[in-house]
């Protein structure tokens, strides 16, 4: 079965600029979680989506933002870009409504490298 | 909050050597999983563990999950180069991931 895909790999924005990532989870997963990863902070969780609805969030400014569609697929949006979102974009995506103990592993994406020039 | 502590953060070795790397919290897990991630790629799963004293085996690597489920270890026996990464451990509960600070492995030839 196909694996988290996202889109694109790479990117480069200039400042000032917005992107908007895609990720298209495993068939049959509900959940779509998002996490920015630099080497000095690791990564970090962004927002988490289960049924078009945003159920949890990390600690990031509004320009950071996110949704997901009816088929589960999500997307972030990054408005106003800054140096400092330069990052490994993963997301990734699991059961959550699980039907037994351990259904709840996260499968990750390869990955959307932004940097911001 | 960093709420899983891994150790050591870095590990450089020779091929053909052992090495355990440790994931610990104060808190209680529903289960854990380790992955290992390579530069530029997103994390891999390896393994997951739910049962307290649960071991779990995948070729040369060992995975152990402590009796109360709040800590865990990751053991390599004869690393290869191939065993180069970054492995993290990641604890679920609630339907929440908290991520370890990560361990860098290097294996020399």
């Amino acid at each position: 079965k196909a694996g988290v895909t996202q889109t694109p790999r790479y990117l480069i924005k200039t400042r000032g600029q917005q992107v908007t990532l895609s990720c298209s989870p495993i068939s049959g997963h509900r959940s779509v979680s998002w996490y920015q990863q630099t080497p000095g902070q690791g990564l970090q969780f962004l927002f988490e989506y289960f049924s078009e609805t945003q159920r949890n969030k990390g600690n990031f400014p509004g320009r950071f933002s996110g949704r997901q569609f009816s088929n589960s697929r999500s997307e972030m949006n990054v408005s106003t870009l800054e140096l400092g979102d330069s990052a490994l974009y993963l997301c990734a995506s699991s059961l959550k409504v699980p039907l037994q103990k351990g259904d709840t592993e996260a499968f990750f994406g390869q990955g959307t490298r932004l940097t911001v020039v | 909050t960093q709420l899983l502590e891994q150790s050591p953060q870095f590990l450089s070795i020779q091929e053909g050597e052992n090495l355990t790397v440790y994931c610990n919290s104060s808190s209680v897990f529903s289960s854990l999983q380790w992955y290992r991630q390579e530069p530029g790629e997103g994390p891999v799963l390896l393994v997951t563990v739910v049962t307290g004293g649960e071991v779990k085996k995948l070729k040369r690597l060992t995975f152990q999950f402590g009796d109360a489920r709040k800590d865990s270890s990751l053991h390599i026996t004869a690393a290869q180069p191939g065993d180069t990464g970054l492995y993290l451990c990641v604890g679920e509960r609630a339907y929440k991931y908290i991520f370890g600070t990560g361990t860098r492995l290097k294996v020399l030839a």
